[in-house]
């Protein structure tokens, strides 16, 4: 199967870190991605992990991926009033073209 | 750079029309473009892949006769929503992937909204 989980909301205080997570079924993904959407907007790509890695960090934006729970969280530092937005993880699977498979999506409210 | 571009932004019509939603790489050349339609706080949901050239591959529940894709060139694709209906009304994003060095990535279009009265 194809799912691809995310709990609904996320509330946290400026300046505090943020942890989305994120868990899929299928273990053939070759690449997972972290997007952002904010309101009435497309998504932007914000980072991307190969799957052969457990860790990845850019700037205040650090990904962790554990295959063996296929779990995947993204974890903002410092977080400010403006990182809020909806946050959608989402996997490509091998041997599925280039199609992507969009998580449902955490909105994250950063309070002052 | 990796810029993609919809319009219209939005659109209302009425219903029985047809509306078409242009989606543009302004800077690189896509080979592949992406359809998906986003319901309110709600996921994105693929409905069709387009090649360049050739026709759509559509997802499995998505009608090819009723969302009309054409890809006609390596910049444009265009989704045409037929005999539009109220329960189509929805947020329609594009996305393009240039097949270079970036083939990992997708680049979105910031979307269009469609109202369907």
């Amino acid at each position: 199967g194809e799912d691809v989980e995310q709990s609904l909301f996320l509330s946290v205080r400026e300046g505090d870190s943020s942890v989305i997570n994120c868990t899929y079924t299928d273990s053939s993904s070759t690449y997972l991605y972290w997007y952002k959407q904010e309101p009435g907007a497309g998504l932007q790509l914000l980072t991307y992990i190969f799957s052969n890695m457990d860790m990845k960090q850019d700037q205040r934006l650090t990904v962790l991926l554990n295959k063996k729970d296929k779990h995947l969280s993204l974890r903002i530092a410092d977080t400010q009033t403006g990182d809020s937005a909806i946050y959608f993880c989402a996997e490509k699977l091998t041997g599925g073209g280039n199609k992507l498979t969009f998580g449902t999506g955490t909105q994250l409210k950063v309070e002052l | 750079g990796a810029v993609v571009s919809q319009h219209p932004s939005w659109v209302i019509c009425k219903s029985g029309t047809s509306v078409k939603i242009e989606c543009r790489s302004l800077d690189f050349q896509a080979t592949t473009m992406f359809w998906y339609r986003q319901f309110p706080k709600q996921s994105l949901m693929l409905m069709a892949t387009s090649n360049e050239g050739s026709k759509a591959t559509y997802e499995q529940g998505v009608e090819k006769d009723k969302f009309l894709i054409n890809h006609a060139s390596l910049t444009l694709s265009t989704l045409t929503v037929t005999s539009a209906h109220p329960e189509d009304s929805s947020f329609y994003i594009c996305s393009a992937r240039d097949g270079g060095e970036r083939e990992y990535e997708q680049f979105f279009g910031p979307g269009t909204r469609l109202t369907v009265l």
